[in-house]
């Protein structure tokens, strides 16, 4: 099945600062890449998306881009705030088959 | 409609004793997943269902475990004599035929003592 990895683990930035996190994928048959932000005690909210067909996707502060080649796709979040500070997963899946989630990264958004 | 719900938010119970939790999903999405989410990692899958079909079981999911959609509406999960190792977040989310996009219930925090 479909294997995803995140790195870093944690990332700290200082206010205002960008982010970025970075995922790769296993399936080079997966076409739909989600990223999730999971505040504590909550569940994971839809923030932005991509389908393989697109290279990159932005909206207003954050944004995706998709390698195929390479099987990877990362998050880039700018002028990063307080409020950014979350857990973020990727996911992935083809098809109509169910999500595959990494384990996470910790953003830390430094005041 | 606000969104998926689940209930109860937590729960605490004994080892050995059953529980069961609800989801309601966006009314319109006719696609429901259970995934089950361990500190420090992400959701993992347990099952899906596309209207009152269940159409995909993890081999997580030990035959402790059971859920049901009976009307194609809300889903319940149920896990019989549990264990502490149970203990986890239960996520629900749900989709439309056809969408790819999955939103998430706020979960429901299990803890086994």
């Amino acid at each position: 099945g479909e294997n995803v990895e995140q790195h870093p683990s944690t990332l700290s930035v200082q206010e205002g600062d960008s982010a970025v996190i970075k995922c790769t994928y296993s399936d080079s048959a997966s076409n739909y890449f989600p990223w999730y932000k999971q505040e504590l005690g909550k569940g994971p909210q839809l923030i932005i998306d991509i389908r393989s067909n697109v290279g990159e996707k932005k909206d207003q502060r954050i944004a995706v881009t998709l390698n195929k080649t390479a099987k990877h796709f990362s998050l880039h979040i700018t002028e990063t705030q307080p409020e950014d500070s979350a857990v973020y997963f990727c996911a992935a899946k083809k098809g109509n088959n169910r999500l595959a989630f990494g384990k996470g990264n910790q953003v830390v958004v430094i005041p | 409609d606000t969104g998926v719900s689940q209930n109860p938010r937590h729960k605490i119970t004994k080892r050995g004793q059953n529980v069961t939790f609800r989801c309601d999903p966006i009314s319109e999405h006719n696609r429901l997943y259970w995934y089950r989410q361990t500190l420090g990692q992400g959701p993992e899958f347990l099952t899906y269902f596309q209207n009152e079909a269940q159409l995909e079981k993890s081999r997580l999911l030990s035959d402790r475990f059971s859920a049901e959609r009976p009307k194609g509406s809300f889903s319940t999960l149920e896990i019989q004599r549990t264990e502490q190792g149970d203990s986890a977040m239960y996520l629900c989310a749900s989709s439309s035929e056809g969408g790819t996009e999955a939103f998430f219930g706020q979960g429901t925090r299990l803890t086994v003592v």
